[in-house]
């Protein structure tokens, strides 16, 4: 079974720029979440969807927001881009919205000048 | 404040030798899963614990749940340098999604 994938891996942004980042789950995985990982502050959670509704939601500014298609794959996008954003930007795949078993995909790394 | 402590922060060693990380908290928690990540990929999970005292063994991994399930350990038995990477814990409370400690860096040396 194929693992999550995560489009793109690198990403090199300016600041005040928006970014779309796009996640495919696990097949029959319902559940997607995403994270932020930086040195500082570790894997931070950001939100987690599950039929195409947002079920639970990190302590993130409104700049940060999400979405979930029909087919579970799920994108977040970043507006007006802040040099702090720059972090590895994790998702990850679950069966159910409650389920605490999660696979990540690679990430994608996003670098802000 | 930090839900979940892991320590030490970093741990370097030689391949052969044991070694034992720590995941402590003053919550309790449902369930705590160990997850291994290598540079420039994404966390894989190792094991989920969920009862209380329970001991889990991977091949040369153990993992053990505080009986009060508010700690965890993983024991390396024989570390090869292919279990280098950052081991996270990830604490399950309730409805919420889990929380991840900030990790143990571990390098194992040939």
């Amino acid at each position: 079974k194929a693992g999550v994938t995560q489009t793109p891996r690198y990403l090199i942004k300016t600041r005040g720029q928006q970014v779309t980042l796009s996640c495919s789950p696990i097949s029959g995985h319902r559940s997607v979440s995403w994270y932020q990982q930086t040195p500082g502050q570790g894997l931070q959670f950001l939100f987690e969807y599950f039929s195409e509704t947002q079920r639970n939601k990190g302590n993130f500014p409104g700049r940060f927001s999400g979405r979930q298609f029909s087919n579970s794959r799920s994108e977040m996008n970043v507006s007006t881009l802040e040099l702090g954003d720059s972090a590895l930007y994790l998702c990850a795949s679950s069966l159910e919205v409650h389920s605490y078993e999660q696979y990540f995909g690679p990430g994608t790394r996003l670098t802000v000048t | 404040t930090q839900l979940l402590e892991q320590s030490p922060q970093f741990l370097s060693i030689q391949e052969g030798e044991n070694l034992t990380v720590y995941c402590n908290s003053s919550s309790v928690f449902s369930s705590l899963q160990w997850y291994r990540q290598e540079p420039g990929e994404g966390p894989v999970l190792l094991v989920t614990v969920v009862t209380g005292g329970e001991v889990k063994k991977l091949k040369r991994l153990t993992f053990q749940f505080g009986d009060a399930r508010k700690d965890s350990s993983l024991h390396i038995t024989a570390a090869q340098p292919g279990d280098t990477g950052l081991y996270l814990c990830a604490g399950a409370r309730g409805a919420g999604k889990s929380t991840f400690g900030d990790g143990t860096t571990l390098t194992v040396k040939p």
